[in-house]
């Protein structure tokens, strides 16, 4: 079975810049959520979708962040505009349903503001 | 609020000696703690779910066990290809959907 497929895998662009971050979760799925990776902070919930539809987006930093699922395999997460600090490792994951399911890690996109 | 806190934050093993890391959580309502491994450059790749206490599961040389407070990773006669962070979730009954993650425990295994 394919995986949740991410990309870019690497991202490097300038302040100011649109960046947008694709992801496409494993066939079947029903929840597909967005997280960021650093080593201040850990693993952090950006939001999460069940059946395209955005169920959470509290984690979600600022305005700046915004993400879209069309439809049941393909997600995007769109930065406008970047700064520096969004500098990080964004993952995208797949689960079904059910609290006792695990989820299901791309293996990351690494964004580079400069 | 939920707390899930792993330790140690680090550890350093020689290779063939075994250890533990811990994983405890303040939660009510444990639907399923979630163990994974997470290489550099990779994202975490699932290893295990426990859903009661008492249950134990097994993949080649990690053993998982949880009580109603904590989960061990068991780690016997490591190899340095074990070498990775180790990182616990858990999903409860009610409230938000989404597992809380701890912040791992990044494991190396010297040859």
């Amino acid at each position: 079975d394919a995986g949740v497929i991410q990309s870019p895998r690497h991202e490097v662009t300038e302040m100011g810049q649109e960046v947008t971050l694709r992801c496409k979760p494993i066939s079947g799925h029903d929840y597909l959520f967005w997280y960021r990776q650093t080593m201040m902070r850990g693993l952090e919930l950006l939001i999460y979708f069940n059946n395209n539809v955005p169920i959470d987006d509290s984690g979600m930093p600022e305005d700046r962040f915004s993400a879209k699922m069309p439809n049941a395999s393909f997600s995007t997460l769109k930065i406008q505009p970047s700064e520096p600090r969004d500098s990080a490792v964004y993952f995208c994951a797949s689960s079904l349903l059910g609290r006792d399911q695990p989820q299901h890690f791309g293996d990351g996109t690494r964004l580079s503001i400069l | 609020e939920d707390q899930v806190t792993q330790s140690p934050e680090a550890l350093r093993l020689q290779e063939g000696e075994s250890s533990s890391l811990n994983c405890s959580y303040t939660v009510s309502g444990l639907r399923g703690l979630f163990w994974y491994r997470q290489d550099p450059g990779k994202g975490p790749e699932f290893l295990f779910t426990l859903y009661s206490a008492g249950e134990e599961k097994e993949k080649e040389r990690l053993k998982a066990t949880l009580t109603k407070k904590e989960s061990f990773l068991h780690i016997t006669a490591p190899k340095p290809e074990d070498s990775a962070t180790y990182l616990c979730a858990v999903g409860v009954s009610g409230g938000s959907y989404i597992p809380t993650f701890g912040r791992g425990t990044s494991l190396i295994v010297h040859p």
